[in-house]
C-alpha cells in the first residue's frame, strides 16, 4: 500500500511570501494531483499530473516533481490562499490515497 | 456546469443505517466514476472508494469493506453511498467527487455530515 507523507505539517507565512508544500510517496507514483480546502469548504482540484493546473487556477500555483518527492509551489501568497493542501496520488492501488495535509496560515 | 449535489446532514444512533445521496448535472453520468471521501471531525481527507457508474461496480478502500455500499441509479444520474451498523467514529463529512478524464477527482459536492451519537 502507498503511503503518502507531507511535510510540514504546519507552515506560517506571509502574504506576498512563497510557500513551498512537500508531499513523498513510499514507492514511486506517476499520477499526483493537489487539493485545497477552506474551513467549512469542500477540496478544491489544483493540480492534476503533477504539474497541470486545473481550470481556472491561478499561475502562481505550481506543480513539480517525479518518483517519490513532489512540490507544490505558492509563489507571492494572497490571502486566499491560506488553507489546508492535500496531495493525492491516483495510480497505484490503492488508488485515492492522500496526504495528512499541510496548512498554511497566516504568520 | 458540473455539479454534484449531495443530500443534507443525518443524525443517527449507533446501529442504525443511513444513505447519503450525490445529484450530478452538467455531464454524461455513466462516462465518469463517482468517487467517496470521508473527513472525520478535524481531519484529514480519506479515500473510501469508487464506483463504475457505467456497470455499477463498486471498489471499497481497505476499511471500509462490509458495512459500506456504494450505488448508483442511473436514470437520475445519482450516486448513493449506504453505512450500516454505524459507529460512533463513522461520524464526519462524507464527499463524493467525480474522476475527471485523467483520474484526479473534480468537482466535489459540497459534503454530507453524519453524526452518530445515542
Amino acid at each position: 500500500e502507498i503511503l503518502m507523507t507531507q511535510s510540514p505539517g504546519i507552515l506560517s507565512l506571509s502574504p506576498g511570501e512563497a510557500a513551498t508544500l512537500s508531499c513523498r510517496a513510499s514507492q514511486s507514483v506517476t499520477k499526483l494531483a493537489w487539493y485545497q480546502q477552506k474551513p467549512g469548504q469542500a477540496p478544491r482540484l489544483l493540480i492534476y499530473g503533477t504539474s497541470t493546473r486545473a481550470t481556472g487556477i491561478p499561475a502562481r500555483f505550481s506543480g513539480s516533481g517525479s518518483g517519490t518527492e513532489f512540490t507544490l509551489t505558492v509563489t507571492s501568497l494572497q490571502s486566499e490562499d491560506f488553507a489546508i493542501y492535500y496531495c493525492q496520488q491516483y495510480n497505484n492501488w490503492p488508488r485515492g490515497t492522500f496526504g495528512q495535509g499541510t496548512k498554511v496560515e497566516l504568520k | 456546469q458540473v455539479q454534484l449535489v449531495q443530500s443534507g446532514s443525518e443524525l443517527r444512533e449507533p446501529g442504525a443505517s443511513v444513505k447519503v445521496s450525490c445529484k450530478t448535472s452538467g455531464y454524461t453520468f455513466r462516462t465518469y466514476a463517482i468517487n467517496w471521501v470521508r473527513q472525520a471531525p478535524g481531519q484529514g481527507l480519506e479515500w473510501m472508494g469508487w464506483i463504475n457508474t457505467n456497470t455499477g461496480n463498486p471498489t471499497y478502500a481497505q476499511g471500509f469493506t462490509g458495512r459500506f455500499v456504494f450505488s448508483v441509479d442511473t436514470s437520475i444520474s445519482t450516486a448513493y453511498l449506504q453505512i450500516n451498523s454505524l459507529k460512533a467514529d463513522d461520524t464526519g463529512v462524507y464527499y463524493c467527487a467525480k474522476t475527471t478524464p485523467v483520474g484526479a477527482l473534480d468537482p466535489w459536492g459540497q459534503g454530507t455530515l453524519v453524526t452518530v451519537s445515542s
